[in-house]
């Protein structure tokens, strides 16, 4: 079976340029959660949908991040404008969430520059 | 709150050496979740283990185990005779129960060195 898989791997963009991230679930997962990595800080989730339905966005920093899950196989995430301070690897996961907890299974990640 | 600390900020040793990683973790909950993952230098988190709260049994997997202690709320990870492909920063982290959010710990570098 396929893995998460997140396009694009890399991103480069000038300061004010909208960036859209694309995450496919694993086929059957039924939560996925978006993650930011840096160094200051760490892994940080920014935001969860349950069935398609984002459940926690407390994690978002500000208007600029929005997300959607249109699908059952597909979310985005979205940055507009974008800032240099927003450059870091973003993670998509994706789990099945079904009476117990399990594991999230991690895509590779998009590393995003904005300049 | 939930909170996770990896004291260890960076460890390195030589190939064969027995190491251990610390996780020690906070919650208020008596239901909650212990992860480790892996992440290798190519970048990507690779998930090795899950542990629930009300299951303290040790585990062990090849060369890697790893010691749940609820009395100093401490998730340990050992790897045996380690080796250079063991390299790669491994991250301890919690999930309280009814929540899916992880809380993941800073991190631990791990070099082995041939």
């Amino acid at each position: 079976d396929a893995g998460v898989i997140q396009s694009p791997r890399h991103e480069v963009t000038e300061m004010g340029q909208e960036v859209t991230l694309r995450c496919k679930p694993i086929s059957g997962h039924n939560s996925l959660f978006w993650y930011r990595q840096t160094m200051m800080r760490g892994l940080e989730l920014l935001i969860y949908f349950n069935n398609n339905v984002p459940i926690d966005d407390s994690g978002m920093p500000e208007d600029r991040f929005s997300a959607k899950m249109p699908n059952a196989s597909f979310s985005t995430l979205k940055i507009q404008p974008s800032e240099p301070r927003d450059s870091a690897v973003y993670f998509c996961a994706s789990s099945l969430v079904a009476g117990g907890s399990y594991e999230q299974y991690f895509g590779p990640g998009t590393r995003l520059t904005v300049t | 709150a939930q909170k996770v600390t990896q004291a260890q900020t960076e460890i390195s040793v030589v190939e064969k050496e027995d190491v251990t990683l610390d996780c020690v973790y906070e919650t208020r909950d008596t239901t909650y979740y212990l992860f480790w993952y892996k992440q290798p230098p190519s970048g990507e988190l690779v998930f090795l283990i899950r542990r629930n709260s009300f299951d303290e049994q040790n585990e062990i997997s090849g060369r890697y185990s790893w010691n749940f202690q609820k009395s100093t709320s401490s998730f340990n990870f050992t790897i045996t005779a380690s080796q250079v492909v063991d390299s790669a920063v491994y991250f301890c982290a919690l999930r309280q129960g009814g929540s899916e959010k992880l809380v993941f710990g800073k991190g631990t570098k791990l070099t082995v060195n041939p």
